[in-house]
């Protein structure tokens, strides 16, 4: 299994509260992204990033930033959570060489209250 | 609206029967992977396409890529209670940006 944790796995937060979620890597994959997932929508992508400090927004970026400032991590941070993040928040990566195969975390299951 | 439609969204059925999964959009892709993920796991790579009409099997599991590149079926044989999941195709299109676009799913439930 690739390595990758994500933290915390659970969280219960109040809405307007901030929160960041980690992603930790130790394949040093170039690639990292963020995913959520909701029933009836798959996953969808977030943010993503290519390198350390460079970030690209995904399909479902309102409300959510990132950072990477290490090779081997990616936080994502919902600045003022709402109700509608609730979700369930999976962190992947990829090596970026060839066809691409993202490798996922356990996931971390996010309810804002 | 979803780049990648799935049908069916939820399947049931008893073991030792055949089922297939289809993936369709209107957009071509430079590669398409199917993953299936466990309850509280994250997604797993099952195979992944790249030429159009290709043909990979992976024991019961037969995946097609289709010739315009733009669908993708998932063919089970004899389904195992272990086959049990939720399917997920997902896309990489030829724009430079190495993101996946994911369709929304089939959960399968296989009955012993």
């Amino acid at each position: 299994d690739a390595g990758i944790t994500q933290s915390p796995r659970h969280k219960v937060t109040e809405t307007g509260t901030p929160v960041t979620l980690r992603c930790h890597q130790t394949e040093n994959h170039r690639y990292m992204y963020w995913y959520r997932q909701d029933p009836g929508h798959g996953l969808r992508l977030i943010h993503y990033s290519y390198g350390v400090k460079d970030t690209d927004k995904g399909e479902v970026s309102d409300g959510y930033s990132v950072s990477r400032s290490k090779t081997e991590d990616f936080l994502l941070t919902l600045e003022s959570a709402t109700s509608s993040q609730t979700s369930v928040y999976f962190c992947a990566i990829s090596d970026g060489e060839g066809v691409e195969t993202q490798y996922f975390g356990p996931g971390t299951r996010l309810l804002v209250l | 609206t979803q780049l990648l439609e799935q049908s069916p969204q939820f399947l049931s059925i008893q073991e030792g029967e055949n089922l297939t999964v289809y993936c369709n959009s209107s957009s071509v892709f430079s590669s398409l992977q199917w993953y299936r993920q466990e309850p509280g796991e994250g997604p797993v790579l099952l195979v992944t396409v790249v030429t159009g009409g290709e043909v990979k099997k992976l024991k019961r599991l037969t995946f097609q890529f289709g010739d315009a590149r733009k669908d993708s079926s998932l063919h089970i044989t004899a389904a195992q209670p272990g086959d049990t999941g939720l399917y997920l195709c997902a896309g990489l299109m030829d724009t430079g940006r190495r993101a996946l676009t994911f369709g929304s799913g089939t959960r399968l439930q296989v009955q012993p």
